[in-house]
């Protein structure tokens, strides 16, 4: 089956622009996370979503940016007013479990986004 | 709080050769321990995981990982390297809470 699909790969924007990451997990499962992943480092936890619910969004680094998952499927990654530290990799993954510790996440591509 | 250690930002092997990436994590809880590989331009793929069942964890591509409680070690290891296996590897621990947390990375390269 299709894994998990990110929108756009790669998404140029000027600062003090807004921008707007999709993703879609594969198909039924619960939990969706987001990573942000600065160049040379490992992803770093930004929230979670069990279905529609947002559950942990303290990884979020400031409150330009805003997640949601209306309809507990698709998920929208929203940055207001972006400055050039938001420059990176912005990683979607999801888990058919609720969040349980031993239950691997299915990472997709990610969106490569360059703040000028 | 919990935290990964990888003790080796780059790790360079000739071909055919084993391959070691070391890991060390701190964990309130008894973790579950995850690798998972990241190549170029791309999203990060499961090799294996320990979940407190049998501490000699068998992966994909020939990898297998060692949980050791006593030193906080969960290494990874192949017996051969291949051209393909370069990468980036990252260690990952999970607690009772939902979130991973990801080491720093460990770049593996293979030379012919």
């Amino acid at each position: 089956g299709a894994g998990v699909s990110q929108s756009p790969r790669y998404k140029v924007a000027k600062r003090g622009q807004d921008v707007a990451l999709r993703c879609d997990p594969i198909s039924g499962h619960v939990s969706l996370f987001w990573y942000q992943q600065a160049l040379g480092q490992g992803p770093e936890f930004l929230t979670y979503f069990q279905n529609e619910a947002q559950l942990d969004k303290s990884g979020l680094p400031s409150d330009r940016f805003f997640a949601e998952r209306p309809e507990g499927s698709v998920s929208t990654l929203k940055i207001q007013r972006t400055q050039q530290e938001d420059s990176a990799v912005y990683l979607c993954a999801s888990s058919d479990g609720t969040g349980a510790r031993n239950q691997p996440q299915h990472f997709g591509d990610g969106t490569r986004l360059s703040i000028l | 709080a919990q935290s990964v250690t990888q003790l080796d930002s780059h790790v360079s092997v000739s071909e055919g050769t084993p391959v070691l990436l070391r890991c060390n994590y701190s964990s309130s809880y008894s973790p579950s321990l995850f690798w998972y590989v990241q190549h170029p331009n791309k999203g990060l793929q499961l090799l294996l995981k320990y979940t407190s069942a049998a501490t000699l964890v068998k992966g994909i591509n020939g990898f297998e990982a060692e949980f050791k409680k006593s030193e906080t070690s969960f290494h990874l290891t192949k017996p051969s390297a291949h051209m393909s296996d370069a990468a980036e590897y990252f260690c990952v621990v999970n607690n009772y809470g939902q979130n991973f947390v990801f080491g720093p990375g460990t770049r593996l390269s293979v030379l012919p």
